[in-house]
């Protein structure tokens, strides 16, 4: 069946590089999807990647895509303490017609 | 631009009593709508989509309904809370992009 699997905890120091990675299973999703979810609030679209592309940068986001893994992975250059949130990958559905969400990984951010 | 919202922000109720969530959305028509559900330590559980008025395709069995009446307007129901409907509720809408959604603020709802 379709899923989205992604460690749920990530721990770093202000000033680190942060990567947060994600398998899928169902390769036939176009997009690939990033969301950030600060305490208490909704979702967030935070980047996406076309699902022939290798690589995407925006600012300090780089998203990495293996297809033949099946693996994405998102990378936050100089990590900040405003950058703590849960951020969850996400794919399409086979039917097109939603996102399966990973359970999110907890980012946590010390000075 | 697009905003969506969602209302009440949050909400307390007693088990039993009936449940009503409302999600509207500005600047754009027809747009495809979600409701997902997010348990505390979980992730999110797609609960129903709409693809047009009166049209609802659900994706899990539960004591919640969802309606349509409206373009812009995408309501989730229940008739009788249970505790394990606590949660964070979020409302959803497809944007240009092909399968990108874009979130609601969220309503909080504890069942005591």
């Amino acid at each position: 069946g379709e899923d989205v699997e992604q460690s749920l905890f990530l721990s770093v120091r202000e000033g680190d590089s942060s990567v947060i990675n994600c398998t899928y299973t169902d390769s036939s999703s176009t997009y690939l999807y990033w969301y950030k979810q600060e305490p208490g609030a909704g979702l967030q679209l935070l980047t996406y990647i076309f699902s022939n592309m290798d690589m995407k940068q925006d600012q300090r986001l780089t998203v990495l895509l293996n297809k033949k893994d099946k693996h994405l992975s998102l990378r936050i250059a100089d990590t900040q303490t405003g950058d703590s949130a849960i951020y969850f990958c996400a794919e399409g559905n086979q039917a097109g017609t939603a996102l399966i969400f990973g359970k999110g990984t907890t980012l946590s951010v010390s000075s | 631009s697009q905003t969506i919202h969602q209302w009440p922000a949050t909400l307390v109720q007693p088990v039993g009593s009936p449940l009503s969530l409302e999600c509207t959305v500005e600047g754009t028509s027809n747009p495809n709508l979600y409701w997902y559900r997010q348990a505390a330590g979980r992730g999110l559980q797609l609960l129903f989509y709409s693809v047009g008025i009166g049209q609802i395709s659900s994706e899990v069995p539960q004591n919640l309904s969802a309606s349509r009446p409206q373009d812009r307007q995408f309501i989730l129901s229940s008739k009788k809370l249970l505790l394990s409907d606590s949660g964070f509720y979020l409302c959803a809408w497809t944007g240009a992009i092909q399968e990108t959604q874009y979130f609601g603020p969220g309503t909080r709802l504890l069942v005591l």
